[in-house]
């Protein structure tokens, strides 16, 4: 199985901060990674796909960049909305697997 | 969208069934993955079925105890947990991909309690 750890677990920033979420994989893949937010009580969002394509309707300051075991997810100007927790996903072979979250939270 | 059934209780040792409705896509064209969620933790991956043709992937972890199917007439497809026990209580999704193989539509979640 490959194995997702994001870091950090929690991050404390304020509104307009660049903020970055590393996710590294226990064995490189080939950029089937995914990246989604969910807010307390809400159903997760996907936001980028194949490491950095932004889906539709995304805000373009959401960014997704990385290959073979390491991957970042940037917010380029932290917006209120944006706070909220972060989950990478690797759909590059069964079984899927996520990280353990990055939660974003304000400072 | 994907409309999940209601909130169930179960006591340990029992089975939960969670429906899942799929409309406004073509249901055969996307394979369809239940993810669930415990309280206050992370997302866990359980397994895949092809709406095409009913294959099936399931977690090594939950192997022995989960069932997927679907019934494309109604376009709705279906998670079975048996041997309930307290740890399986969590929320539980369905979750489509999109075209891009990711999970693009998500149902609600189902809310599962597993308690004597």
């Amino acid at each position: 199985d490959i194995q997702m750890t994001q870091s950090p677990s929690t991050l404390s920033a304020s509104v307009g901060d660049r903020v970055t979420i590393t996710c590294r994989a226990s064995q490189t893949f080939n950029n089937w990674l995914a990246w989604y937010q969910q807010k307390p009580g809400q159903v997760p969002k996907l936001l980028i796909y194949k490491a950095s394509s932004l889906e539709n309707g995304v805000p373009a300051r959401f960014s997704g960049s990385g290959s073979g075991t390491e991957f970042t997810l940037t917010i380029s100007s932290l917006q209120p909305d944006d706070f909220a927790t972060y989950y990478c996903q690797q759909y590059d072979s069964y079984p899927w697997t996520f990280g353990q979250g990055t939660m974003v939270e304000i400072k | 969208q994907l409309v999940q059934s209601g909130v169930e209780v179960k006591k340990p040792g029992a089975s939960v069934r969670v429906s899942c409705k799929a409309s406004g896509y073509d249901f055969m064209l996307y394979g369809m993955h239940w993810v669930r969620q415990a309280p206050g933790q992370g997302l866990e991956w359980m397994g895949w079925i092809s709406t095409f043709n009913g294959n099936t992937d399931y977690s090594q972890k939950f192997q022995d105890r989960v069932t997927l199917i679907t019934d494309t007439p109604t376009t709705t497809a279906f998670m079975e947990l048996r041997s309930l026990r307290s740890d399986d209580t969590a929320i539980y999704y369905c979750a489509s991909e999109g075209f891009h193989a990711a999970l693009a539509l998500w149902g609600q979640g189902t809310m599962v309690t597993v308690s004597s």
